[in-house]
């Protein structure tokens, strides 16, 4: 039961174009919902997060947005530059259980020059 | 620097054979946390600890045990009840004040079974 989901495992964009990372969930008890990024045979490092009571979160290039009717939320990326290229993990945690954190499959971001 | 040690980063074993992977923070972080990553597929968790002394299971924690003795520290045994142990494993640690549920990954440990 993935109650993450990542439906894109990869995406290629034109350097200074955006670049918008889908995530989907099942289970309306997160609280928050965050994003990592990962290079190769390293750890994830964190991105950007949201809280489940707002519906947007900048943060420089990145936006985050979230749509919880929809159980729905994006990362927006603008501009896109090739540092960015990495997998990108969508994650969302709950309070409750002490904030066991649920991953996605991850999406691989090809930012092309 | 503070910051998450796990070691070692390349490790290969026998089948049959248990290995302990071994993860130290020195961040303060009261919670840590193991996940597993296959190839194409998200980060699963395996065991997490929320204080000293105290650790519960996630959602893949057969063949797999941990312990809790010291804040720094929460080393994680693959043992040869793990059917598939050859994966990249992550650890990782949170501050509990903290709501938003921030990680800070260690730079993981690959396994490999021979």
């Amino acid at each position: 039961d993935q109650q993450v989901k990542q439906n894109s495992p990869s995406l290629s964009v034109q350097e200074g174009r955006i670049s918008i990372l889908n995530c989907d969930y099942t289970n309306s008890m997160f609280d928050y919902f965050l994003w990592y990024k990962k290079y190769p045979a390293e750890g994830p490092t964190f991105l950007i997060s949201i809280s489940s009571i707002k519906d947007k979160n900048e943060d420089g290039r990145f936006t985050v947005f979230l749509n919880k009717s929809a159980k729905h939320l994006s990362l927006h990326i603008v501009p896109s530059q090739p540092g960015d290229s990495a997998v990108y993990f969508c994650a969302a945690s709950a309070a409750t259980g002490g904030f066991k954190t649920i991953f996605g499959a991850g999406t691989r971001l090809f930012v092309k020059a | 620097d503070g910051g998450i040690t796990q070691s070692p980063k390349y490790l290969f074993r026998k089948e049959g054979q248990n290995v302990t992977l071994s993860c130290e923070q020195n961040l303060n972080h009261d919670a840590m946390y193991w996940y597993r990553q296959d190839p194409g597929q998200g980060l699963r968790l395996i065991y997490y600890s929320q204080i000293v002394n105290d650790f519960q299971k996630g959602d893949i924690a057969e063949g797999y045990s941990v312990s809790r003795e010291k804040k720094e520290s929460f080393p994680l045994t693959v043992t040869s009840a793990q059917k598939n142990p050859t994966a990249f494993y992550l650890c990782a640690s949170r501050r509990r004040e903290v709501h938003t549920g921030e990680l800070f990954f260690g730079e993981g440990s690959r396994l490999t079974v021979l």
